[in-house]
């Protein structure tokens, strides 16, 4: 089955740097990765996400990028704002015909932006 | 409109009780799952329901674990004989399921287990 690692588990960044966060999968066969953003005490919420046939997409200061070949994907969010704090994860699935099971997701990225 | 919603937003439960947990899916939507967040982990898939299919219980982790889901809208997942690793946030989230696209997860706030 699906695996999806994530690193790192702690980022720290200044207020208007980037921040990368990268994940990789095991199944080749995986095509749809999204991307969820989770606040605190409350449940994560999608951001961005990405299908096989492409390999980048943005969304104002977040984008994802994916290597099929090397079976990774990273979300890249420029110009940090300390409501950019929270924690991220990412997650892989094989999607199949409109039939899909569950998300296989990372073990999460907690981003601390200071001011 | 209205999220997906879970209650009790928090339990405290002594070992060995039995606890049951409520979802209430965005209305409409054919696709339920139950996921579980032990402090500072990833989310646990535990398991997946598709409108009148039988569910994908694969992520149950015991035999202490069970879920129903009524009329194919509300879900209660149902953990009995409670252990203290039992504690954790447990999720539900709720998607659309049409066409050929694969459509977003909407997750609840969750709730928040704990086994005194």
């Amino acid at each position: 089955g699906e695996n999806v690692e994530q690193h790192p588990s702690t980022l720290s960044v200044q207020e208007g740097d980037s921040a990368v966060i990268k994940c990789t999968y095991s199944d080749s066969a995986s095509n749809y990765f999204p991307w969820y953003k989770q606040e605190l005490g409350k449940g994560p919420q999608l951001i961005i996400d990405i299908r096989s046939n492409v390999g980048e997409k943005k969304d104002q200061r977040i984008a994802v990028t994916l290597n099929k070949t090397a079976k990774h994907f990273s979300l890249h969010i420029t110009e940090t704002q300390p409501e950019d704090s929270a924690v991220y994860f990412c997650a892989g699935i094989l999607n199949y015909g409109g039939s899909q099971g569950n998300l296989i997701f990372g073990k999460g990225t907690k981003l601390s932006v200071k001011p | 409109g209205a999220g997906v919603s879970q209650s009790p937003s928090n339990k405290v439960t002594e070992k060995g009780k039995d606890v049951e947990l409520r979802c209430d899916p965005i209305s409409g939507h054919t696709a339920l799952y139950w996921y579980r967040q032990s402090l500072g982990q990833g989310l646990e898939f535990l398991i997946y329901f598709q409108g009148n299919s039988a569910p994908d219980k694969s992520g149950l982790p015991s035999d202490r674990f069970s879920a129903e889901r009524t009329g194919g809208s509300v879900s209660t997942l149902t953990i009995q004989r409670t252990q203290q690793e039992d504690s954790a946030v447990y999720l539900c989230a709720s998607r659309r399921n049409a066409g050929f696209s694969y459509n977003e997860q909407f997750f609840g706030p969750g709730t928040r287990l704990t086994v005194l």
